[in-house]
């Protein structure tokens, strides 16, 4: 089974503070993907790296930024957190060719106060 | 850019009942894929069944099979016979056909509620 973990379910934060996701991967896969879900929203693409040290920006880069030393890890990481960016953070991953399907974590639910 | 629109961001089905999600897409990309993923609540979200746009045939995963228009641009899930365990937010998403890091454009989702 493709098994995608994220570091924390449940995170709080205050404003201004520095903020680390990470993600890990065990299939390797070349593709991995951040994600922002917000209700009425869907998921909203942040970040994306299809090889190490590789990242291209999605839909909604700003105030956000990535890191990816080793294939099977993807960070994210918020250089000074803000209220508007509480939210839900899914992390997937996938192969570079093939089906197309994404594997997903089980999400970080991130709380800035 | 390809937007994806789903217009009910609730349903409700009685057990055992049939239901239909809607979703409907915009592209000028000829070849893509298109997918139904469910979030059960507090789970992890799971593909449940993909389209290529290049088959006429409409995909199906046992309960689950969807009714891809392509020339409409509308592509629903029909979840037969449902079940409890049915419940949970379903996203529509599409992908172009493109080599590489293949990005997903979801949908808003609609939330699914099963009444025993």
């Amino acid at each position: 089974d493709v098994k995608v973990t994220q570091s924390s379910r449940y995170l709080v934060k205050r404003t201004g503070e520095k903020v680390f996701l990470e993600c890990v991967q065990d299939m390797d896969h070349e593709n991995m993907f951040w994600y922002r879900q917000d209700p009425g929203l869907g998921l909203r693409l942040i970040y994306f790296s299809y090889d190490v040290k590789m990242k291209e920006k999605g839909d909604i880069p700003e105030g956000y930024s990535v890191s990816r030393e080793k294939k099977e890890r993807f960070s994210l990481i918020l250089e000074s957190a803000s209220t508007n960016q509480t939210s839900m953070y899914l992390c997937a991953s996938s192969f570079y060719e093939g089906t197309y399907e994404q594997y997903f974590g089980p999400g970080t639910r991130l709380t800035v106060t | 850019a390809q937007t994806v629109t789903q217009s009910q961001p609730e349903m409700s089905v009685q057990e055992a009942e049939t239901v239909t999600l809607s979703c409907t897409y915009d592209t000028s990309e000829s070849d893509y894929y298109l997918f139904w993923y469910k979030q059960p609540p507090s789970r992890q979200m799971i593909l449940v069944i993909r389209q290529e746009a290049y088959k006429q045939q409409n995909a199906t995963e046992n309960r689950f099979s969807v009714n891809f228009q392509k020339a409409a641009k509308s592509f629903s899930l029909k979840i037969s016979d449902s079940q409890l365990g049915d419940a949970a937010m379903y996203f529509c998403a599409y992908s172009p056909h493109l080599q590489g890091a293949q990005k997903l454009v979801f949908g808003q989702g609609t939330r699914l509620t099963i009444n025993p």
